[in-house]
């Protein structure tokens, strides 16, 4: 009974490095969402797939890149990193209509 | 522009008092909204719901309420416990599309 797991839970990465945030749900969910966690900025939606093979921009995508590899996955890609990408991400799903997101716990990145 | 406004960064509370969580929204087409809670150090997880047609709805110690001609949420606890000591996100759920975008949270301590 995983749920929604992310790996890894912990990262550091230098100025400029890249690297790929993973999530895995096991819900049989058609949705998916990346949201980054600032202290006094809340949660922050970087990408969503509404279905497997269709991506979308939400509020904070720049220096993101993602990809929906199946119904399952969605990962996060940094392709040079930078401080302003420290943050803990959160990677969510959920199901049709109403339902509501079901969220991992988090990867916590810093950029030095 | 932000959709949903938690103005309240904080918020103390003695053990077995209520607590009232406060978001506002500007747009009056959402129909449903969704509170969360976050526990440091993991993910949000789903709390309470509440649907448009309604004005009220209650689980337990946790009871929302809509008024919908003031675009305004509140999240009741009551009694509060020091386990319910963390942050409190709501979100209107979007009547199209699938982009689903958090308040900024507010962070509850209950004193004992």
């Amino acid at each position: 009974n995983a749920g929604v797991t992310q790996t890894p839970k912990f990262q550091v990465l230098k100025t400029g490095q890249s690297m790929t945030l993973q999530c895995a749900q096991d819900m049989n969910h058609n949705s998916m969402y990346w949201y980054r966690q600032d202290p006094g900025m809340g949660l922050r939606l970087i990408y969503y797939s509404a279905s497997e093979g269709t991506t979308d921009k939400g509020e904070v995508p720049n220096g993101y890149n993602v990809s929906r590899l199946n119904k399952r996955e969605f990962s996060l890609r940094l392709e040079s990193a930078a401080p302003s990408q420290t943050s803990v991400y959160f990677c969510a799903s959920r199901g049709d209509g109403d339902s509501p997101l079901h969220f991992g716990n988090g990867t916590r990145l810093t950029v030095t | 522009d932000q959709q949903v406004k938690q103005n309240s960064p904080s918020l103390s509370v003695q053990e077995g008092r209520i607590s009232i969580l406060n978001c506002d929204y500007t747009n009056s087409m959402f129909d449903y909204f969704l509170w969360y809670k976050k526990y440091p150090a993991e993910g949000p997880t789903f709390l309470i719901s509440i649907s448009s047609i309604k004005d009220k709805n209650e689980d337990g110690r946790f009871t929302v309420f809509l008024n919908k001609s003031a675009k305004h949420l509140s999240l009741h606890i009551v009694p509060s416990q020091p386990g319910d000591s963390a942050v409190y996100f709501c979100a209107p759920f979007p009547n199209s599309g699938y982009a689903l975008n958090f308040g900024k949270g507010t962070s509850l301590l209950v004193t004992p």
